[in-house]
């Protein structure tokens, strides 16, 4: 089983609300980890937009909106990215990363489509 | 601004090598931790080596240990990344990446990439 798990893809609507999760192997507590999330656009590399541990430990990157922001479900051990109002602009590929266990491990990556 | 710009990938052989560099700046780069991170030919991330600060710390994924090597010299604020006995599957771009925070390995800023072909 992967360290980090995301759903390959994911559809809304332009205004509407995005909700990524990146679910972490049994075993392995959210609550201990920083949650980092990229988005990448093709062509181009990753973008940082935001870390989160948890709302007084959190992080938005350089020029990143505060429609993107990050949170916790510990009920379902995910790190959550949450976009709102969501833009034609934001379609794009979510890659979730922790640093665990020495390394750093990133998630397969959910593909946004903003139809 | 913080920039990092990737050099030195390019067509090898299998069993070849290269050595990457991406020279850093914006930044005082002797207080960041550094890192690798490669992305196949229409796959996703995949993080490949560390390097702390000092340097005195290294860290690899096991699919390349004990063939890569990540070094840095702070003098030409310059990170490295030695590629030894290359595979087909090492194909990728490489892309070098600044921690977020000093002593932090979580990465922030990334470079545009290089891009490695391991082919006959």
């Amino acid at each position: 089983q992967p360290v980090l798990t995301q759903p390959t893809s994911l559809s809304a609507s332009p205004g509407a609300s995005a909700r990524f999760t990146c679910t972490l192997r049994s075993g392995i507590n959210v609550g201990t980890y920083t949650i980092y999330w990229y988005q990448q656009k093709p062509g181009s590399p990753p973008r940082y937009l935001l870390r989160y541990k948890s709302d007084s430990d959190e992080q938005q990157g350089s020029g990143v909106p505060s429609r993107f922001s990050g949170s916790k479900d510990a009920s379902t051990n995910a790190g959550l990215l949450l976009i709102s109002g969501l833009q034609s602009e934001d379609e794009a590929d979510y890659f979730c990363a922790i640093w665990y266990s020495s390394t750093f491990v990133f998630g397969g990556g959910t593909k946004l489509t903003v139809l | 601004e913080v920039q990092l710009l990737e050099s030195g990938g390019g067509l090898v052989q299998p069993g070849g090598s290269l050595r990457l560099s991406c020279a850093a700046s914006g930044f005082t780069f002797s207080s960041y931790a550094m890192s690798w991170v490669r992305q196949a030919p229409g796959k996703g991330l995949e993080w490949v080596s560390a390097i702390s600060d000092s340097g005195d710390n290294t860290y690899y994924a096991d699919s390349v240990k004990g063939r890569f090597t990540i070094s840095r010299d702070t003098s030409k604020n310059t990170l490295y990344l030695q590629l030894n006995s290359l595979r087909a599957e090492d194909t990728a771009v490489y892309y070098c990446a600044k921690g977020w925070n000093q002593g932090k390995y979580g990465v922030d800023v990334w470079g545009q990439g290089t891009t490695v072909t391991v082919s006959s």
